[in-house]
């Protein structure tokens, strides 16, 4: 069974520290993976789109990461501002196209 | 810019009656769109796959009588909930395949459903 998990499901730190949130898959035949964030009451915002060919892909501060042979993908984030908080979804597609989803992690930036 | 446009981003419907969410393709031709629900705390759940012109295939658990799925043209999908009941209050979210371009899935920006 495809199953996607992410780990923590909340997290909370101080302003202007750099952060790890970590994504983990059963099965590593993937097609791609998607990291998305969530803001309360709002829709998604897609962050960064990893293909099975790729090892890691970055846009301005934030660093994702792919390793299929463990069945992780690690989303990085540098300096954190306040304005990061929200919940980061981990999405993975298999050959059906659909996309499996984490649960979310749920970051908290403290001013 | 939004490439699925995804609307209404929040409606607001009494007990018993029905609501529709439109999912548009804007500039590529959608063969395949998916329709999925997240209920507070949970991940999205793929609720059905729908593929132009034919029907709907619905995930287990996912009531087909009351979750009408519509993909009658390449560039719109539709989801009606009909008899909506509070339980049905959630965060629906549609994709679109672009199926001549690689393959590349594309996300609405949701709408939020709430049954009062």
């Amino acid at each position: 069974k495809q199953e996607v998990t992410q780990i923590p499901a909340a997290l909370s730190v101080p302003e202007g520290e750099n952060l790890v949130l970590n994504c983990s898959f059963t099965d590593s035949a993937i097609y791609n993976l998607q990291w998305f964030r969530q803001d309360p009451g709002k829709g998604l915002t897609s962050l960064l789109l990893i293909q099975s060919s790729q090892r890691e892909q970055t846009s301005g501060r934030l660093n994702a990461s792919l390793d299929k042979s463990s069945g992780r993908s690690t989303l990085y984030i540098a300096a954190s501002q306040p304005g990061d908080s929200a919940t980061y979804l981990c999405a993975v597609s298999w050959s059906n196209y659909q996309l499996i989803w984490g649960a979310g992690t749920k970051l908290i930036i403290k001013p | 810019g939004a490439v699925v446009s995804q609307h209404p981003s929040r409606v607001i419907c009494k007990s018993g009656t029905s609501v529709k969410i439109e999912c548009r393709s804007l500039d590529f031709q959608a063969t395949t769109m998916f329709w999925y629900r997240q209920f507070p705390k949970q991940s999205l759940m793929l609720m059905a796959t729908s593929n132009e012109g034919s029907k709907a295939t619905y995930e287990q658990g996912v009531e087909k009588d009351k979750f009408l799925i519509n993909h009658a043209s390449l560039t719109l999908s539709t989801l009606t909930v009909t008899s909506a009941h509070p339980e049905d209050s959630s965060f629906y979210i549609c994709s679109a395949r672009d199926g001549l371009s690689g393959n590349t899935i594309y996300f609405g920006e949701g709408s939020w459903l709430t049954v009062v």
